[in-house]
């Protein structure tokens, strides 16, 4: 399967641990991006990655949460001290061009007891 | 980016053709109208995108009206597999706009048999 894929699929945490999530870009996508997605809402911009760089962060992403795609492939995101309102579908996608076509990854649920 | 209105939810007999409107009238002339959809428990997949002429790809086809204030999705001949979330997104296509896609609550499209 060469798409974008995510691990864990599913995480259950208890409030406070902290949970870190894998994302596997389609291998020629220089392009990452992070959402987050609630129940019944459309996916929310998190941050977004060209290469190695960072360049631009939702003001959705608190300073609990980070992000990093250390060598430009795989991508992690970490949240710390997780709360409640963290539950939701964190979606990895990845592309090659700027022009929105965006391929998503089936996502990486967490729940926060 | 130009904010984007669709109904909240659509019936359509299987075999008939699904037609997804989209309402975007504040949008610019260097905006782009994508169309991605999301099947339950998977990530978005994109569908199609257009400027101000009308697309078709093996999947849909897009109709921009001349005014380019909205559009419409269309799906030739509906199967039960389409049953999704469809999302319509206006964004422009350049970094000044940032990298985020705003999808919104889309349309919940329900092909019945």
């Amino acid at each position: 399967d060469t798409g974008v894929s995510q691990d864990p699929r599913h995480k259950i945490t208890k409030r406070g641990q902290n949970v870190t999530f894998r994302c596997d870009p389609i291998s020629e996508h220089n392009r990452l991006y992070w959402y987050r997605q609630t129940l019944g809402q459309g996916p929310e911009f998190l941050t977004y990655f060209q290469n190695e760089a960072q360049l631009e962060k939702s003001r959705l992403l608190s300073d609990r949460f980070s992000a990093e795609r250390p060598k430009g492939s795989f991508s992690t995101l970490e949240i710390q001290r997780t709360e409640q309102g963290d539950s939701a579908m964190y979606l990895c996608a990845s592309s090659i061009r700027l022009t929105g076509e965006l391929f998503f990854g089936e996502g990486s649920r967490l729940t926060v007891l | 980016d130009a904010k984007t209105t669709q109904p909240t939810s659509m019936d359509c007999a299987e075999g008939r053709a699904a037609n997804l409107p989209c309402n975007h009238s504040t949008i610019s002339g260097n905006e782009y109208v994508y169309w991605y959809r999301q099947i339950h428990s998977q990530g978005p997949q994109y569908i199609i995108h257009g400027l101000k002429n009308n697309e078709t790809n093996e999947m849909a086809s897009l109709i921009i009206t001349e005014d380019r204030k909205s559009s419409t999705l269309i799906l030739p001949h509906a199967t039960l597999r389409d049953t999704a979330v469809y999302y319509c997104i206006v964004r422009a296509l350049n970094s000044n706009s940032g990298y985020a896609l705003n999808f919104g609550k889309g349309t919940s499209l329900l092909v019945t048999p």
